[in-house]
């Protein structure tokens, strides 16, 4: 089945700094999701990108989807401590019949104030 | 967005027992999933539903079963729990039509099996 490789697998950042993460596949997607847990919660679904080349912002939040539709990007800019949390990408090719999503295994990102 | 509930959140039973965990949404969302998860850890798709009597097992194989009776409630049930189903569980749904490939998670309910 397809992979998603996500890294970094953890960060640790001084608050004010900006944060870069990415998800690499060996096979194409066609939609990329960036989700956000926080502790003892749900993903929260950040950003969705439909189509290769695509830069979508959220805030303080900018994913891209690779022009190559085997990566995707999420940088977070001028971090604060809310944004400490596990962050995941997930990937869907439709090529299949089905709608289900392949994830990274995350990336946990620790805010120092 | 859509508004999906899990209950309960919290769930410490002994082994042995049979447990039903609740997930309902209000968005009339035709698709849900169910996702294990340890704590920090990836998510695992175990069942999901495209619609009213509809199941399929995931990637993840569980001893759980799940029904689909309702649009709205997609519960998950375990006939004898053990130690080894201690986790967290997850569930999501989509829509068909404009965004189906967007899931939207429940808060979850952390199962502790003593």
């Amino acid at each position: 089945g397809q992979q998603l490789n996500q890294s970094p697998q953890s960060m640790f950042i001084q608050e004010g700094e900006d944060v870069s993460m990415n998800c690499t596949s060996s096979s194409i997607f066609n939609t990329w999701l960036w989700y956000k847990q926080d502790p003892g919660e749900g993903p929260v679904l950040l950003i969705a990108l439909y189509k290769a080349g695509e830069l979508t912002s959220n805030g303080r939040l900018t994913a891209q989807f690779g022009i190559t539709r085997k990566d995707s990007f999420l940088n977070i800019s001028a971090s604060i401590p809310s944004d400490v949390g596990i962050y995941f990408c997930a990937g869907h090719y439709s090529g299949g019949s089905n709608y289900k999503l392949t994830f990274g295994k995350g990336t946990l990102l620790t805010v120092n104030p | 967005e859509a508004d999906i509930y899990q209950t309960p959140r919290y769930l410490v039973i002994g082994t042995g027992k049979k447990i039903t965990l609740e997930c309902s949404q209000t968005m009339g969302h035709d698709k849900m999933y169910w996702y294990q998860q340890d704590p920090g850890m990836e998510l695992h798709l175990i069942h999901y539903s495209y619609g009213v009597n509809s199941t399929e097992k995931g990637d993840l194989s569980s001893e759980s079963t799940v029904s689909r009776i309702r649009t709205e409630h997609f519960p998950l049930t375990l006939e004898s729990a053990r130690p080894s189903h201690t986790s967290q569980y997850l569930c999501a749904s989509s829509e068909f039509k404009r965004f189906p490939v967007e899931q939207f998670f429940g808060p979850g309910t952390r199962l502790t099996v003593l």
